[in-house]
């Protein structure tokens, strides 16, 4: 089993519906998670960061964490096509090391 | 600078050569990483500084791989004798502190050994 592990996708969308993307984790005690959308060719970009139970809301974005079922989790609402990218979840292993899934992705049907 | 600055962006280099990667952390930035990044995977860690010192290098794939930061900014990593295995693209990233904050991204440098 992964330490992080992301459905590879691709997820399909249509534009204006919401983006449901999922990330499980093994390590119990991780406390920091974070999401990067990478486009094709391009470096990993940050979206979002959360460190506690609940819902984070940033514009169209809201990551969910749920530390009891390990899943930390992505909506994006009113998917765009420039939202077309693959998202990468990453957990704390350790103070300030990341482990990374290899990333779901994502396709906004116009 | 306003971001993290890699160089070259692109290397290509005959197997058996060396080559050095630069990365221009964001300025003040604490923290710095080395990523390895095959097509379709996630980043894969190889070392992390903490201003100049190198407290983990569990992620280099082999003693061919050496990274430095000697004066707490720019950070090279080094690789001598490429193998073909090697070609990936290399991503470096800086955070503010030391304690799990979030990582910022350079563009990175693609390298293809031949």
């Amino acid at each position: 089993q992964k330490e992080v592990e992301q459905n590879s996708g691709p997820l399909s969308v249509p534009e204006g519906a919401i983006a449901s993307l999922n990330c499980t984790y093994s390590d119990r005690g991780s406390q920091s998670f974070f999401w990067y959308r990478q486009y094709s060719g391009k470096s990993p970009e940050l979206i979002m960061f959360i460190y506690s139970n609940g819902d984070k809301e940033d514009g169209r974005f809201t990551a969910q964490l749920n530390k009891a079922s390990q899943y930390v989790s992505l909506l994006i609402r009113d998917s765009q096509p420039s939202d077309s990218a693959t998202y990468l979840c990453a957990v704390n292993r350790s103070n300030y090391q990341l482990i990374w899934g290899a990333g779901t992705k994502l396709i906004i049907k116009p | 600078g306003a971001g993290v600055s890699q160089s070259p962006r692109y290397k290509v280099a005959k197997r058996g050569q060396d080559v050095a990667l630069r990365c221009d952390p964001i300025s003040g930035h604490v923290s710095l990483f080395w990523y390895q990044q095959a097509l379709g995977q996630g980043p894969e860690f190889l070392t992390y500084f903490q201003n100049e010192a190198q407290l983990d290098k569990s992620g280099l794939p082999s003693d061919r791989f050496f990274a430095e930061r000697p004066e707490g900014s720019v950070s090279t990593l080094k690789i001598q004798r490429t193998q073909q295995e090697d070609s990936a693209v290399y991503l470096c990233a800086s955070s503010q502190g030391t304690r799990n904050q979030p990582q910022h991204f350079g563009d990175g440098t693609r390298l293809s050994i031949l």
